[in-house]
């Protein structure tokens, strides 16, 4: 079946302009999740949704970050006002569920973004 | 807190010799830990993981992991490395009741011909 999608793959940007990153999760996953990986390193958490609902957005940068999911499957990840610093990988990923703990996160391909 | 140890940044073994990719973690309570792969411009790639039962756990391609508690590690296995197993690879570890993975810096492996 098909796997987590994201889109663009690839978005270069000026600094200021804001950008939407899209991710489409594996059908029937009511967990997704939002990373960010700066260059060679490791995963930075920023938000997670359970259903449409995100209860915990602590791991959001800054106010410039946002995001939503509808229908309980598309999400999509805003950044306002882009800095040079946001630039970096952003994944996404999705699990079944959220119970437990030790479900498996599958991932996506990631969008680069790139600020000038 | 939970925390996640990758001590090599870097490991290099000859194609055809074991690999061994060290993974040390710190949690309260039973840990869930899992390897990824990430290939050069690629998303992560679920390997394996262990939730309970048996310490050894096979995951995809030919890797697999011992868990053990006493030493709080879950070091990534492989008997005979190809260099296709070249990427980047990442332990991560959470717990019961506990949605975010705590992750590692991760430990780029070469494997050369």
């Amino acid at each position: 079946g098909a796997g987590v999608s994201q889109s663009p793959s690839n978005k270069v940007t000026e600094k200021g302009k804001d950008v939407e990153l899209r991710c489409d999760p594996i059908s029937g996953h009511t967990a997704l999740y939002w990373y960010r990986q700066s260059l060679g390193q490791g995963l930075e958490f920023l938000i997670y949704f359970q259903g449409n609902s995100a209860p915990d957005k602590s791991g959001l940068p800054s106010d410039r970050f946002s995001a939503e999911r509808t229908g309980g499957s598309v999400s999509t990840l805003t950044i306002q006002r882009t800095q040079q610093e946001d630039s970096a990988v952003y994944l996404c990923a999705s699990s079944f569920t959220l119970a437990g703990g030790g479900e498996t996160q599958y991932f996506g391909p990631g969008t680069r973004l790139l600020v000038l | 807190a939970q925390s996640v140890a990758q001590p090599e940044d870097q490991v290099n073994v000859a194609e055809g010799n074991p690999l061994t990719v060290k993974c040390t973690y710190s949690v309260s309570g039973n840990p869930y830990l899992f390897w990824y792969v990430q290939y050069p411009n690629r998303g992560l790639q679920f390997l394996l993981k262990y939730i309970t039962g048996d310490n050894l756990v096979k995951g995809s391609y030919g890797f697999e992991a011992e868990f053990n508690k006493s030493q709080t590690s879950f070091h990534l296995k492989k008997p005979s490395a190809l260099v296709s197993d070249s990427a980047l690879y990442f332990c991560a570890v959470s717990q019961y009741s506990n949605y975010q993975l705590i992750w590692g810096a991760g430990t780029k492996l070469i494997i050369k011909p």
